[in-house]
């Protein structure tokens, strides 16, 4: 079976800070993965995804940046987190047809920055 | 630019009463999901609706699609307590990159 694991669960971080969440999927290859980021009482939105090994399109101009260094393997990064940054930040996979065709959330991670 | 909105934000109802959720969204798609988020956790799927017409239904809670009028519902059948959480709906584009676009979210607490 497939599952997708993120860490840490939880983070505390100064402004100016760096920054790195890891998410990582088993039990499938070649995954489309995606980083969502989730403000207090809000929606979800769209930060990066990836078709593939070195494939990252973004989707808001913004301090964070996004690497896919192996295939399942899915890492957002910051040099110096901004006080906006705070917010849930979810990881999600999406396989093929057999998969019924849905994104699969991990349990997120949850950043405060002060 | 694909533009997904739900109503209403916030819905306070009182167990065993019948409720609808709407979600329009802006232009043609793929497929439309239905997720459910309980607080402070990640999000759960409820439904993937593929097709004009689809209906889907999973104990109290039923989900259809009309995508001539870009509308989904989600529909609350007796709503009970364990019910209540936050609802999104979210619509894929019309393309290769499966893009997902989440609406707000529908704020759900049943009264006991």
């Amino acid at each position: 079976s497939q599952t997708i694991h993120q860490w840490p669960a939880t983070l505390v971080q100064p402004v100016g800070s760096p920054l790195s969440l890891e998410c990582t999927v088993e039990g499938t290859s070649n995954p489309n993965l995606y980083w969502y980021r989730q403000a207090a009482g809000r929606g979800l939105q769209l930060l990066f995804y990836s078709v593939g090994i070195g494939q990252i399109s973004s989707e808001v101009p913004q301090n964070l940046s996004a690497s896919r260094p192996q295939d399942r393997q899915f890492i957002l990064s910051s040099k110096k987190l901004l006080l906006s940054d705070s917010g849930f930040y979810l990881c999600a996979w999406r396989g093929l047809a057999g998969y019924k065709n849905i994104q699969y959330f991990g349990a997120g991670t949850r950043l405060s920055v002060l | 630019e694909l533009k997904v909105e739900q109503n209403p934000l916030f819905l306070s109802m009182q167990e065993g009463k019948n409720y609808t959720i709407y979600c329009n969204y802006s232009t043609t798609s793929d497929r439309l999901y239905w997720y459910r988020q309980d607080p402070g956790k990640s999000l759960e799927s409820l439904f993937v609706l593929l097709s004009n017409g689809a209906v889907k239904q999973e104990g109290r809670l039923m989900a259809s699609l009309d995508t001539k009028a870009r509308l989904s519902t989600l529909h609350i059948t007796a709503a009970v307590h364990d019910l209540s959480a936050t609802y999104f709906c979210a619509v894929e584009n019309s393309g290769g990159y499966q893009k997902v676009t989440f609406g707000t979210g529908t704020k759900l607490q049943v009264i006991p």
